[in-house]
């Protein structure tokens, strides 16, 4: 069964500092793999989605994650965080192009200090 | 204009009682979707629906019954309910499955005193 997982339910980073998320995965078949955004009493909000081709992906808001095959990860990354960038993240793996549904990782929770 | 929009946003009820959520998108999808996050912040799939069709029922008890009147419309209703059932339901939508994104209503956060 397909399974995610975040290491660090939370992460806290200086405003300015490198942000790093991170998500494996275990899946029986090449995933499709996907980075959210949680903001406070809000919905989720897609970052970026690897699906195939080029393993960097680039996102919104100046994040990207890189697809690595052999270490089973997508971990997000942003140069330079940003206070507008505290909220949940999730990392979520679809199995095929016939999956409906997402299984989500139990998300990490981004802390930016002034 | 909101793609995916869920009411109420919130619903405060009393056990045993019968609720329903109600789902619109209007970004012409064929697939919808009902999403349960717990108070762990933990999301899981409960019921999928492609062209009005069920396609996914995640082992959901069968007092959530949700109901498609057509693809732009993901109703979801509960009878019965249970202290357990307090949580905050995300309708979502996509064109078709797999490697396409998921659009996610703003949730509804339900409540059972």
């Amino acid at each position: 069964a397909q399974s995610v997982t975040q290491l660090g339910s939370h992460v806290s980073v200086s405003e300015g500092a490198l942000v790093l998320l991170r998500c494996n995965y275990s899946s029986s078949v090449p995933p499709y793999l996907f980075w959210y955004v949680q903001y406070p009493n809000q919905g989720l909000q897609l970052l970026l989605k690897y699906t195939t081709g080029a393993t960097l992906v680039k996102g919104i808001n100046g994040f990207e994650a890189e697809f690595k095959k052999s270490e089973t990860s997508f971990h997000l990354t942003k140069p330079s965080a940003h206070m507008s960038d505290a909220a949940e993240y999730f990392c979520a793996v679809s199995d095929g192009d016939s999956s409906y549904k997402l299984i989500f990782g139990s998300g990490t929770r981004l802390l930016v200090r002034p | 204009d909101t793609a995916v929009s869920q009411t109420p946003k919130y619903l405060v009820t009393q056990m045993g009682n019968d609720k329903s959520i109600k789902c619109e998108q209007n970004l012409g999808h064929d697939t919808m979707y009902w999403y349960k996050q717990d108070s762990k912040k933990f999301l899981k799939i409960m019921f999928s629906y492609n062209n009005k069709e069920l396609i996914i029922n995640e082992t959901v008890p069968n007092r959530f019954s949700p109901k498609s009147p057509d693809k732009a419309h993901l109703n979801l209703h509960i009878n019965s309910l249970e202290l357990g059932d307090s949580a905050v339901y995300f309708c979502a939508s996509s064109q078709g499955a797999g490697n396409t994104e998921a659009f996610f209503g703003q949730g509804t956060r339900l409540t059972v005193v």
